[in-house]
């Protein structure tokens, strides 16, 4: 999964409550991405960042927040107004190249 | 509109014969064209990519995809496919200009049979 960590591996979220999903890398890329994984439908694009300070909304963005106040991470938060946050959250950076590297996914429950 | 269609959900194997993974695109411009591959609550593991170039590309564990403009398809290939090889395959598309956004298609479960 190449320099890029995912914590925590599990996180469960409450009711009305926001949580947040860490994203570090160190392999010095510029630009980040967040997906989300359910079954059968494959990755659908939440948020993405070309560089530090900077992002867009992906296709998926409501209900979900980002920041990028550091070049090597990017942290997702799961506000309460996402109303089916069950599912499986990939980051991945890319460089100056079309490769996207990912990390190993937080899974996010439900209680 | 950018769209990637993995027209199968599984594929089934056996062990030792070739596999094909079918994926269909449709981008306007040319495309950037990959292939991931993901085992079980892991993260997605890149194989090969086209660019631009030679239409037949090389990538890991043996595997190739054949880049074919006409019918706007990359279908993942394997001479000889390994039990190990079971797992998830994405298909991803990315216009070559405009835009930084990936699309990916819905995965297709390889199952190779011993």
């Amino acid at each position: 999964d190449g320099g890029i960590t995912q914590s925590p591996k599990y996180l469960f979220r409450k009711e009305g409550q926001n949580v947040t999903l860490s994203c570090e890398q160190n392999l010095n890329h510029d630009a980040m991405y967040w997906y989300r994984q359910d079954p059968g439908q494959g990755l659908r694009l939440i948020y993405y960042s070309q560089i530090v300070n900077d992002f867009q909304k992906g296709d998926i963005a409501e209900g979900y927040s980002v920041s990028r106040e550091k070049k090597e991470s990017f942290p997702l938060t799961v506000t309460s107004a996402q109303k089916n946050p069950t599912a499986f959250y990939l980051c991945a950076s890319r460089q100056s190249g079309e490769t996207q590297y990912f990390g190993p996914g937080t899974r996010l429950l439900v209680l | 509109a950018q769209s990637v269609a993995q027209p199968e959900d599984q594929v089934n194997v056996a062990e030792g014969n070739p596999l094909t993974v079918k994926c269909t695109y449709s981008v306007s411009g040319n495309p950037y064209l990959f292939w991931y591959v993901q085992y079980p609550n892991r993260g997605l593991q890149f194989l090969l990519k086209y660019i631009t170039g030679d239409n037949l590309v090389k990538g890991s564990y043996g595997f190739e995809a054949e880049f074919n403009k006409s019918q706007t398809s990359f279908h993942l290939k394997k001479p000889s496919a390994l039990v190990s090889d079971s797992a998830l395959y994405f298909c991803a598309v990315r216009r070559s200009s405009g835009t930084y956004k990936y699309i990916f298609g819905t995965g297709t479960r390889l199952k190779v049979l011993a």
